[in-house]
């Protein structure tokens, strides 16, 4: 079945860092690729997302790559702000079969940025 | 405009206690899901509904039951409740499933301990 990966965490950073967060996938055909954002104490926010191969996703100075050769979607922000503190959810959506349409998410990866 | 609301926000139970979590979205979705968030394991599907009248299995139905009242509300029932249930719930909603491009808004959560 689906399945999705994201780099161990958490992940501490001074503010102005460069964020880098990993995610592989594993699905059939061709799925789509978001990623999401849980602030603390809220529900998940979609961040960004990509629909077909080699498409980039972008927000609030994130971006992330569909990367279909080597089955990735890493998010990354040039320059980090505390504000940006929370926990990142990749996630993709099946493209066949018993999966069309549905969400599979990764484990999360905690970011914390310090002053 | 409220987006996805749940009810309750927090909730305690012994075990063997029964209760029903309600979720209600006023985007007009047709399509509506229950997910559960564990540490480390990012969110699980327990149910979803593709639209008004339908309900399916997600990756982890056990222990719980759903209810789509009409197009608007989608519950979450536990029936006797287990220490094992004990995680934040989240409710979802999308324009419709059968979409690859499959965005999903969600609920602040539900946060359930069963003691």
């Amino acid at each position: 079945g689906d399945s999705v990966t994201q780099m161990e965490g958490p992940v501490t950073l001074s503010e102005e860092a460069f964020l880098t967060i990993n995610c592989t996938y594993t699905a059939t055909g061709y799925p789509s690729l978001f990623w999401y954002v849980q602030y603390p104490g809220e529900g998940l926010q979609l961040l960004l997302k990509a629909t077909k191969a080699d498409d980039k996703g972008s927000n609030k100075g994130f971006e992330a790559t569909y990367r279909k050769e080597t089955t990735s979607f890493h998010l990354e922000k040039g320059s980090v702000q505390v504000s940006d503190s929370a926990v990142y959810f990749c996630a993709l959506s099946g493209a066949g079969g018993t999966s069309y349409g549905k969400l599979t998410f990764g484990q999360g990866t905690i970011l914390t940025v310090h002053p | 405009n409220a987006g996805v609301t749940q009810t309750p926000k927090f909730q305690v139970l012994k075990t063997g206690q029964s209760m029903t979590l309600q979720c209600a979205q006023d985007m007009n979705h047709n399509s509506m899901y229950w997910y559960r968030q564990d540490p480390g394991m990012g969110l699980r599907l327990i149910y979803y509904s593709a639209s008004e009248g339908t309900t399916d299995k997600g990756e982890v139905p056990n222990g719980y039951n759903v209810s789509r009242l009409n197009k608007r509300e989608f519950s979450l029932r536990l029936e006797s409740a287990a220490p094992s249930q004990t995680s934040v719930y989240f409710c979802a909603s999308s324009v419709r499933l059968a979409s690859s491009y499959n965005e999903q808004f969600f609920g602040p959560g539900t946060r359930l301990t069963v003691l």
